[in-house]
């Protein structure tokens, strides 16, 4: 069974770029949550999509969006990209969205800033 | 805001040893606690979850759960070099949803 892909792996964008990134859920799966990964803040939520609906977002600024298709896979943007936005962005896929429903991490795509 | 703490790394223990890792949490509604494993470089992978106090074991690994002090740790038994990684204890969170809590990881190192 294949785990959640990501595209693209790395990316280097300018200050005021916008930027896409893609993620396919493990087959079946139909939550896919996003992440920002820096080594000081850790780990930080950023939405979560169930249905082509987003249920939750995290605290972050509105430049930050994204999207569920039918088939499950998501996208997420980031427009007008400031160089604190460099940071690995992790996607994880559960079956069901649910606090005791374990999630799936991809790769990640690393974004670089300059 | 909801936190989770881990302890502070880096942990080094030497190749055979009882690794530790603590983490404590601030939602006491928590119903739902899950350990990852992330190597440098790498993204994270799920190793354990855990949902009622108490232990859970899984080969080398146990989790153990005490939901009145809010409290979840991981022990590594006989531990390895290729146990030396970042451990990130996530904490789902109490209302509805799906979002999870992160801590920012305690780097083990295991020394042969």
């Amino acid at each position: 069974k294949a785990g959640v892909t990501q595209t693209p792996r790395y990316l280097i964008k300018t200050r005021g770029q916008q930027v896409t990134l893609s993620c396919s859920p493990i087959s079946g799966h139909r939550s896919v949550s996003w992440y920002q990964q820096t080594p000081g803040q850790g780990l930080q939520f950023l939405f979560e999509y169930f249905s082509e609906t987003q249920r939750n977002k995290g605290n972050f600024p509105g430049r930050f969006s994204g999207r569920q298709f039918s088939n499950s896979r998501s996208e997420m943007n980031v427009s007008t990209l400031e160089l604190g936005d460099s940071a690995l962005y992790l996607c994880a896929s559960s079956a069901y969205p649910g606090r005791n429903q374990p999630q799936h991490f991809g790769d990640g795509t690393r974004l670089s800033i300059l | 805001q909801k936190e989770v703490e881990q302890n502070s790394g880096p942990l080094s223990v030497p190749e055979g040893a009882i690794a530790s890792l603590n983490c404590t949490y601030s939602d006491r509604g928590s119903q739902s606690f899950f350990w990852y494993r992330q190597y440098s470089g790498k993204s994270p992978e799920l190793i354990m979850s855990i949902y009622s106090n108490g232990d859970k074991e899984d080969g080398r690994f146990t989790a153990q759960l005490n939901k009145a002090s809010q409290y979840v740790s991981l022990l590594i038994r006989d531990s390895q070099p290729s146990d030396s990684a970042t451990y990130l204890c996530a904490v789902g969170e109490s209302n509805t949803g799906n979002q999870f809590y992160f801590g920012t990881g305690t780097s083990l190192t295991v020394i042969p």
